[in-house]
């Protein structure tokens, strides 16, 4: 099945911590994002990739870093820089185009984050 | 850049009465439009796209919007709800060129249908 696979479910991490969140696609989209999720505030963008090496800073990167090795693959490390990193992220990925080839965004199941 | 504007918050309802979400956006240039939800639980799944053509969309679950230019707005109705429509829906948008894609989101609405 085609879809977007993130690990793990929930995560915990001690303060002063980095923490990797994984997000793999098998859709053979271009696109990948980050999307933090707090409750009242919606989907904030953290960071976007549209092509394999080559990553943009969203609306919230600050505490956080990415990396597009791989097509299918675009994970996203909390750092301890991060001042409010408990919360529930997002992945999603869309094909790029203009038009009505310009498709939704495919999201995976999310990865809760918490700070002990 | 592209902002989107969700004007219910919260709303709970009883089964079978109507629903109408707001959504507004603020973009110069074509945009896709889409209403995403979140039930309990689960992923964020689409639940409906505008891209052109005929601005009433209908989706899954008997969900439909309206797409009004004039007044840049994507409202969602259901004529009448069920228990299972509870749950988190989202709006958004995404620029159809001349920008960079990315979808923007709404803040979210949180409806809740009592049996």
């Amino acid at each position: 099945d085609g879809g977007i696979t993130q690990s793990p479910k929930y995560l915990f991490r001690k303060e002063g911590q980095n923490v990797t969140l994984s997000c793999e696609q098998n859709l053979n989209h271009d696109a990948m994002y980050w999307y933090r999720q707090d409750p009242g505030q919606g989907l904030r963008l953290i960071y976007y990739s549209q092509i394999v090496n080559d990553f943009q800073k969203g609306d919230i990167a600050e505490g956080y870093s990415v990396s597009r090795e791989k097509k299918e693959s675009f994970p996203l490390t909390v750092t301890s820089a991060q001042k409010n990193p408990t919360a529930f992220y997002l992945c999603a990925s869309s094909a790029l185009g203009q038009g009505e080839a310009n498709t939704e965004a495919f999201f995976g199941q999310g990865t809760r984050l918490t700070v002990v | 850049a592209q902002s989107v504007s969700q004007h219910n918050h919260h709303v709970i309802l009883s089964e079978a009465a109507s629903l109408e979400l707001g959504c507004n956006y603020s973009y110069g240039g074509t945009v896709n439009l889409f209403w995403y939800v979140q039930y309990p639980g689960q992923h964020l799944q689409l639940l409906l796209k505008y891209f052109s053509g005929d601005p009433l969309v209908k989706g899954i679950k008997g969900f439909e919007a309206e797409f009004i230019k004039s007044k840049f707005s994507f409202n969602l109705r259901k004529p009448s709800v069920q228990w299972s429509d509870t749950a988190e829906y989202f709006c958004a948008v995404n620029p159809r060129a001349g920008g960079s894609y990315i979808p923007t989101f709404g803040r979210g609405t949180s409806l809740i249908v009592h049996p």
